[in-house]
């Protein structure tokens, strides 16, 4: 049982570039979440999938794209890359129970991205 | 008056000694609080929850405490010892509503 799997761990790349990190998690959750980090500093929600075929924006989307591509794959898009980007970024699911999400998130490892 | 306490981005503490960490969130409407640890290099894990029928809920070593008067949780680990070392960080939830939002953290190092 892997959980959430996150890739590629690490990437490096030139301002303008485009990339996509990857998401899938093996846990049959509903939801899923795109969270970055920056040093010091809390998680910020980037973008958010209620459930298949659903997204919505958090708190930063600026400068991100977002597919849930099925159920169990979530992925985040940057379609021209800023050093503003450069962070650590979290994929997690959450776990719906009797129809009421519970809440508690399912971390992925994080992807260090770095912006020159 | 009552005494909130303060959150701290840092906080040191002797192996063995219970450690205090602090929390306050923003919204009033919340009504599920989760703590989280990081390890270095690692994603969030859950350590303990509590719903905001509650003022306190105990687990293994962990206590969480929840004042909705003054918004503020704490976490409270007893006997920390030194793979307790991490940063911690509470989120604040609304059921059903899909989305956590967190605090800012606090970096626990326990010394030997």
């Amino acid at each position: 049982n892997a959980g959430v799997t996150q890739t590629p761990k690490f990437q490096v790349l030139k301002t303008g570039q485009s990339m996509t990190l990857q998401c899938a998690q093996d846990m049959n959750h509903n939801s899923m979440y795109w969270y970055r980090q920056d040093p010091g500093m809390g998680l910020r929600l980037i973008y958010y999938s209620a459930s298949e075929g659903t997204t919505d924006k958090g708190e930063v989307p600026n400068g991100y794209n977002v597919s849930r591509l099925n159920k169990r794959e979530f992925s985040l898009r940057l379609e021209s890359a800023a050093p503003s980007q450069t962070s650590v970024y979290f994929c997690a699911s959450s776990e719906v129970a009797g129809g009421k999400r519970t809440g508690e998130l399912f971390f992925g490892e994080g992807s260090r991205l770095t912006v020159l | 008056g009552e005494s909130v306490g303060l959150h701290l981005p840092t906080l040191s503490v002797q192996e063995g000694d219970n450690s205090i960490i602090n929390c306050a969130y923003s919204n009033s409407a919340s009504d599920y609080f989760i703590w989280y640890k990081q390890e270095s290099g690692k994603g969030p894990q859950f350590i303990i929850d509590i719903r905001s029928n509650m003022d306190k809920r105990q687990g293994q070593r962990v206590t969480v405490l929840l004042n909705k008067t003054v918004k503020h949780l704490s976490l409270q680990i007893a006997a920390t010892q030194p793979g307790d070392s991490a940063v911690y960080f509470c989120a604040e939830n609304i059921l059903n509503a899909g989305k956590s939002t967190f605090g800012d953290g606090t970096t626990l190092t326990v010394k030997p």
